[in-house]
């Protein structure tokens, strides 16, 4: 069965600080990947997506994230965060129907 | 081109009531999904539409229903509302089916809905 685990609960990270959020996918065939950011009472905004290629795929506000296909992973990071960063983070695969991790909180400190 | 809109963006109901969400995709996409989400239970998929057919469904119970018109416009209904039915209810458009062929879903802000 299709799943996406998302370890990190909630993250805190410094302003200028790189982070990397962590996504592993349970998936039988080449997965469809994406990462999601949500701000407070907003929807989802898609961040990038991975369907085949380059394994590192570029996204906005700078994001970035590497299909790694022997450890079923889609993290994805940036080298350097800045405060409005600060949301709640989804990764997801898309296998007839979107599968959404249960999301990492990011707090960022000035 | 405008993104996907949801409306009413916040209501309440009372337990027993019933409630229709709607959404309107971007323009030319022709899926519609619709998401519950909720701080315990997360994102779940409720249903996507395509072509005014329902193509896929999740694990929710018959009270949740939804349609889709020639318009691609959608709506979603909930019956006989329940407390544990409150909940951001997200409605996502792509332009064709989800991901089986690549599309990407985009979201609309959502409809906080609560029971009381």
């Amino acid at each position: 069965a299709q799943s996406v685990t998302q370890p990190d609960i909630h993250i805190t990270v410094s302003e200028g600080a790189s982070l990397e959020l962590r996504c592993n996918y349970s998936y039988g065939a080449t997965p469809y990947l994406f990462w999601y950011v949500q701000s407070p009472g907003q929807g989802l905004q898609l961040l990038l997506k991975y369907f085949s290629g380059d394994t590192l795929v570029q996204g906005i506000k700078g994001f970035e994230a590497e299909f790694k296909r022997s450890q079923s992973s889609f993290n994805l990071r940036k080298p350097s965060v800045h405060w409005s960063d600060a949301a709640e983070y989804f990764c997801a695969v898309g296998a007839g129907q979107f599968y959404f991790g249960t999301g990492t909180s990011l707090t960022v400190i000035p | 081109k405008a993104g996907v809109t949801q409306t009413p963006r916040y209501l309440i109901k009372t337990r027993g009531q019933q409630v229709t969400l709607s959404c309107s995709p971007i323009s030319g996409h022709r899926s519609v999904s619709w998401y519950q989400q909720t701080p315990g239970q997360g994102l779940q998929f409720l249903f996507e539409y395509f072509s005014e057919t329902q193509r896929n469904k999740g694990n929710f119970p018959g009270r949740f229903s939804g349609r889709q018109f020639s318009n691609s416009r959608s709506e979603m209904n909930v019956s006989t509302l329940e407390l544990g039915d409150s909940a951001l209810y997200l409605c996502a458009s792509s332009l064709g089916l989800v991901p089986s062929s690549g599309n990407t879903i985009y979201f609309g802000e959502g409809s906080w809905l609560t029971v009381v």
